[in-house]
């Protein structure tokens, strides 16, 4: 089992809906990280969460450590925040990251 | 815009070969950390370096070695390349090695044939 799991894999939304990506962890960490990946592959650091919630834009994180979960909400959605969403945890032992699998976005105008 | 650059985005070796990619971090981020991403997975940490002595890695052998430099610039170098070395490789640059805001280039893609 993965120390990071994602849910869902693939999402697929109509402009405009309220999107919720999922994050579970099983060990300890010090911060997560929610990043975006587009296409051409380069990644962008979205949130790094070590308690309650975060807000930027249309972009909501939150994190419930007792329960090692963390969601991404994406309100008002659009076609250009077709990506990969991924979550990471950095652990207690230091600042490497663990990646989940990630979760392809897909909004359709 | 991240203020990190990784060269060359593209790249394509033949088996065998050895290679060298270059990420140059935001000046002061002391802390630079590799990851190699194959298509459709999740990146997977190779090393860190912080303050030019590696400071932690996963599990990959040693024929990826790295080195930082003063000017806050840093080198990933793999031998011997393999087929399944074919990826994405990002640098993430930060301030600090445990709790840090994380800045990362736009990758090198490597293709093995």
């Amino acid at each position: 089992k993965n120390e990071v799991e994602q849910s869902p894999q693939n999402l697929t939304a109509q402009e405009g809906e309220f999107i919720t990506i999922n994050c579970s962890y099983s060990v300890g960490i010090s911060a997560l990280h929610w990043l975006q990946q587009h296409p051409g592959g380069g990644i962008v650091s979205l949130f790094m969460l070590s308690s309650g919630k975060k807000k930027h834009g249309r972009l909501i994180a939150t994190i419930n450590i007792q329960e090692k979960h963390s969601s991404l909400h994406i309100t008002a959605s659009h076609p250009r925040d077709s990506a990969v969403y991924i979550c990471a945890v950095s652990k207690t032992s230091g600042s490497r990251l663990t990646f989940g699998e990630g979760t392809q976005l897909t909004v359709n105008p | 815009e991240t203020g990190v650059t990784q060269s060359p985005t593209h790249l394509i070796k033949t088996r065998g070969q050895q290679v060298t990619l270059r990420c140059s971090s935001q000046s002061g981020h002391n802390t630079v950390s590799w990851y190699q991403q194959a298509l459709g997975q999740g990146p997977q940490f190779i090393f860190q370096y912080y303050r030019e002595e590696e400071n932690g890695r996963g599990n990959f052998p040693p024929r990826f070695s790295g080195l930082q430099f003063p000017n806050y610039s840093s080198e990933l170098n793999v031998n011997a390349l393999e087929l399944d070395d074919s990826a994405l490789y990002l640098c993430a640059s930060s301030l600090d090695r445990f709790f840090g805001e994380l800045f990362f280039g736009e990758g090198s893609r490597l293709t093995v044939l």
